[in-house]
């Protein structure tokens, strides 16, 4: 399965809203994740089976979607925030991340 | 407190073998799932191989199957990656990751990554 994040990368301000998606090739169900990476560091599980937001992360993520797309929401943009946003799939094999959308300060 | 930590990474020239591991440390290993996940520096995330709980279950990316083999040892905590016929394109860091469940897919997401190692193929 294909995952098409959009956009590839996008600046933005402390305290906006941001919106990434994920588009898959095909259906993906729930089983989708979200994934945070900043410079250095090795990836953080944000918010998994679609919606549900992993134990520690703050509430302003949020995701949803269904089927074919999956949409992570930062509600108000943190000056930690600023980073590289993978989704991920794992309805089947093999299990697939999206390319990536790096988040910058405006 | 979870914690991952891959040893065996270097510089390696095509053709020849490493073999990587992770010592997993923080909870009960052999109820889990576990993962290598590798991204070239400055690229993005690439799904290796997975590996059930019990070993019953074992997934290869098409890009290195055939001449990668993961395997784990629930006795000793560790998960290992064995190399072979290596590639210039197999240089990445590489990541021992958990599963959340005893899944390798599923609802088997990658909830704790370890720092990674870096791999390096050249001659």
């Amino acid at each position: 399965i294909q995952l098409t994040q959009s956009p590839s990368s996008l600046s933005a301000s402390v305290g906006d809203r941001v919106t990434i998606t994920c588009r898959a090739s095909q259906d993906i169900s729930t089983y989708s994740a979200w994934y945070q990476q900043k410079p250095g560091q090795a990836p953080k599980l944000l918010i998994y089976a679609g919606f549900t937001l992993q134990s520690g992360v703050p509430s302003r993520f949020s995701g949803s979607g269904s089927g074919t797309d999956a949409t992570l929401t930062i509600s108000s943009l943190q000056p930690e925030d600023f980073a590289t946003y993978y989704c991920q799939q794992l309805n089947t094999y093999p299990i697939t991340f999206g390319q990536g959308t790096r988040l910058e300060i405006k | 407190e979870v914690q991952l930590v891959e040893s065996g990474g270097g510089l390696v020239q095509p053709g020849r073998s490493l073999r990587l591991s992770c010592a997993a440390s923080g909870f009960t290993f052999d109820d889990y799932a576990m993962h290598w996940v590798r991204q070239v520096p400055g690229r993005g995330l690439e799904w290796v191989s997975g590996i059930s709980w019990n070993s019953a279950t074992i997934v290869y990316a098409d890009s290195v199957k055939g001449r990668f083999t993961i395997s784990r040892d629930n006795a000793k905590n560790s998960l290992s990656l064995q190399m072979n016929s290596l590639r210039a394109e197999d240089t990445a860091f590489y990541y021992c990751v958990k599963a959340w469940s005893s899944m390798t897919r599923g609802n088997g997401y990658f909830d704790y990554w370890g720092p990674g190692t870096l791999v390096t193929v050249s001659s």
